[in-house]
């Protein structure tokens, strides 16, 4: 069965850094999506991609965030300069009508 | 965008009990999901019910629209049951889901 991979499934990085959070989501789905989940929290809606273009983002997705559809397959989050609080799990997600999830990656900023 | 509350919050159950999880939404339900996010935090597709009834063995779900609510139900627990259930909807307009707080579901043997 097709599923959405993530990698890597865990990243330390230090405050002030740039991490790249990287994402295969299912071959025929149109829709791509980031979510965001600090530990012991709700998910929370990060960006929508569709068309090769944000669609719908929200308040947390601010200008130190970027996403990008590099090639036919990857689809990536970038953090430009991160922060203690951007520590969570994140989520790639994709869909046709159904969202699927990758198993996240958690991404720890010391 | 839309809210999304979850009850109980937190469900503590002896194996082979039966529970059921309730959300309820602040507007409109579109496209409703349910997931269970095991212990290693992926999150497991369990239904997508925009209105209706499903079964999948053990589990089923409904929802009503018109009343903005999804019931999940989980008959004859077992402890690999164990995990957090969560509801999420798109809200009008959007394609991106909007979730709740959870319900942490604990199966003790």
């Amino acid at each position: 069965e097709p599923e959405v991979t993530q990698t890597p499934s865990h990243q330390v990085t230090q405050m002030g850094q740039e991490v790249i959070l990287r994402c295969v989501p299912i071959s025929n789905h149109l829709y791509f999506y980031w979510y965001r989940q600090i530990l012991g929290q709700k998910v929370e809606f990060l960006v929508s991609f569709y068309n090769n273009e944000i669609s719908e983002k929200s308040e947390i997705f601010d200008d130190q965030f970027s996403v990008e559809r590099p090639d036919g397959s990857n689809f990536t989050l970038k953090i430009r300069s991160t922060k203690l609080e951007d520590s969570a799990m994140y989520f790639c997600a994709s869909s046709v009508r159904e969202q699927y999830f990758g198993p996240g990656t958690r991404l720890t900023v010391t | 965008g839309i809210q999304v509350e979850q009850s109980p919050p937190d469900l503590i159950l002896q194996e082979g009990a039966n529970s059921t999880l309730r959300c309820n939404f602040s507007d409109s339900v579109n496209n409703l999901q349910w997931f269970h996010q095991n212990p290693w935090g992926q999150l497991i597709n369990l239904f997508y019910i925009p209105s209706g009834t499903k079964q999948n063995g053990r589990l089923s779900a409904t929802t009503v629209a018109t009343e903005r609510y999804s019931l999940l139900y989980i008959s004859s627990s077992q402890t690999t049951d164990s995990g957090v259930y969560f509801c999420a909807s798109r809200g009008s307009g959007a394609n991106n889901l909007f979730f709740g707080t959870g319900t942490r579901l604990t199966v003790i043997p």
